[in-house]
């Protein structure tokens, strides 16, 4: 199994405080994602990072900051939380595509976020 | 854009029945991958399958099966003989150019013994 370690596995906080959350991989691999999963939505992109400094918008990114200083670490950051952020957000890490196919997500075990 | 749709929001069976979760994808693009994932009630996600949009011939794995017709679009799980074990939570997903992940709401499935 990848080696994806997310923390913390379970955070309630009150609405308007910030929060952070780490995913750290032993992989060394480039990409690196945060997703969010909700009822009747699946999981939902929020930032993605193809290497060190380097990241890009997902498709839910509002109300969310990353930032990513070394390989193995990806911080998803909730400048100032609010209730609709309430969900379960997972890491993925994968490989880049190459010529000879695409590569499979890797997901961590998953962060419980609960906003009071 | 690409999308996928899992129209079944739940199902349930009973034990030893078979059962075929349903997935439609959308996408422009003629390189393109599709997987299943696996979430059981512990919650971590698993991996199942990958295709790619070059090789349409279905594939078996022990009870599980998928059928990827391109010409609807779909890319359908199979499971033979239920069990009681295989609840969970199944996402279809869909990349392309192995970036891009889209996932499907997801098909709770109850497997009653």
């Amino acid at each position: 199994d990848a080696g994806i370690t997310q923390s913390p596995r379970h955070k309630v906080t009150e609405t308007g405080t910030p929060v952070t959350l780490r995913c750290h991989q032993t992989e060394n691999h480039r990409y690196m994602y945060w997703y969010r999963q909700d009822p009747g939505h699946g999981l939902r992109l929020i930032h993605y990072s193809y290497g060190v400094k380097d990241t890009d918008k997902g498709e839910v990114s509002d109300g969310y900051s990353v930032s990513r200083s070394k390989t193995e670490d990806f911080l998803l950051t909730l400048e100032s939380a609010t209730s609709s952020q309430t969900s379960v957000y997972f890491c993925a890490i994968s490989e880049p595509y190459t010529t000879t196919g695409g590569e499979k997500l890797f997901f961590g075990s998953g962060t419980q976020l609960s906003v009071l | 854009a690409q999308k996928v749709t899992q129209a079944q929001t739940e199902i349930s069976v009973v034990e030893k029945e078979d059962v075929t979760l349903d997935c439609v994808y959308e996408t422009r693009d003629t390189t393109y991958y599709l997987f299943w994932y696996k979430q059981p009630p512990s919650g971590e996600l698993v991996f199942l399958i990958r295709r790619n949009s070059f090789d349409e011939q279905n594939e078996i794995s022990g009870r599980y099966s998928w059928n990827f017709q391109k010409s609807t679009s779909s890319f359908n799980f199979t499971i033979t003989a239920s069990q009681v074990v295989d609840s969970a939570v199944y996402f279809c997903a869909l990349s392309v150019y192995g970036q891009n992940f889209v996932f499907g709401p997801g098909t709770r499935l109850s497997v009653l013994p």
